[in-house]
């Protein structure tokens, strides 16, 4: 199962894009990559995830590299709501596992 | 309004005291899945079952059982609860990439503290 490496941390300013990158240069074929995020406690909330092509919602854009060794989570205007731990992960096609790493903190700074 | 509801979302108990923390979806989800989250370690995954009756080890199981009798719930039990399973525990349901919502929701969480 492949891993997933992030920086411990990273700061913001209100309206700027914050761009979280992410490793996972032993991702398989079959292996999705999966953006959450969790904000003090409560649950990991679903932000956007890929296979290959790159991917936005109306929350985030993903950036997905042609070998898929790496991506990006961009949010285009980050506001203070959005500090929060953001968790890259992989998911195996046909299994329900989430691989989490140790996550990126994010502080927006007004 | 979709969800996946956790009970009790906190319990403190005493070493031994069997206990069960209970997890249902409302989504009709074939995935459930626990995991707990300890400081520095991020989420790990305890057990999973991709339907009813099958039900598969994560990445930490000693210690923990679980049963998919019901497509809706997923209960979480310990047998005789250690101070080392003082943790906060998550839920959570999808269903099979590609079929359907391919998120993973997550209960709110349930922090135990084993005395």
């Amino acid at each position: 199962d492949a891993k997933t490496t992030q920086p411990t941390s990273m700061d913001c300013a209100e309206g700027r894009a914050a761009n979280l990158p992410c490793n996972h240069s032993t991702i398989s074929g079959n292996e999705y990559v999966y953006w959450y995020r969790q904000i003090h406690s409560q649950g990991p909330q679903y932000i956007i995830h890929g296979l290959k092509n790159n991917e936005t919602n109306e929350m985030a854009s993903l950036i997905i590299t042609e070998d898929r060794k790496s991506s990006t989570l961009i949010l285009p205007h980050a506001t203070l709501r959005d500090t929060a731990v953001y968790y890259c992960i992989v998911r195996v096609v046909g299994t329900d596992k989430l691989i989490f790493g140790t996550g990126t903190r994010l502080q927006v700074f007004p | 309004e979709a969800q996946v509801t956790q009970n009790p979302r906190y319990l403190i108990t005493v070493t031994g005291k069997k206990l069960t923390v209970t997890c249902s979806q409302n989504m009709n989800h074939e995935y459930m899945s626990w995991y707990r989250q300890d400081p520095g370690l991020g989420l790990r995954q305890i057990y999973y079952s991709m339907n009813v009756e099958v039900t598969d080890k994560g990445d930490v199981p000693e210690g923990y059982k679980v049963s998919r009798k019901e497509k809706r719930n997923f209960p979480l039990i310990l047998e005789s609860p250690s101070p080392n399973q003082t943790s906060l525990y998550f839920c959570a349901s999808s269903s099979p990439i590609g079929q359907g919502a391919d998120e993973q929701y997550f209960g709110p969480g349930t922090r135990l503290t084993v005395t």
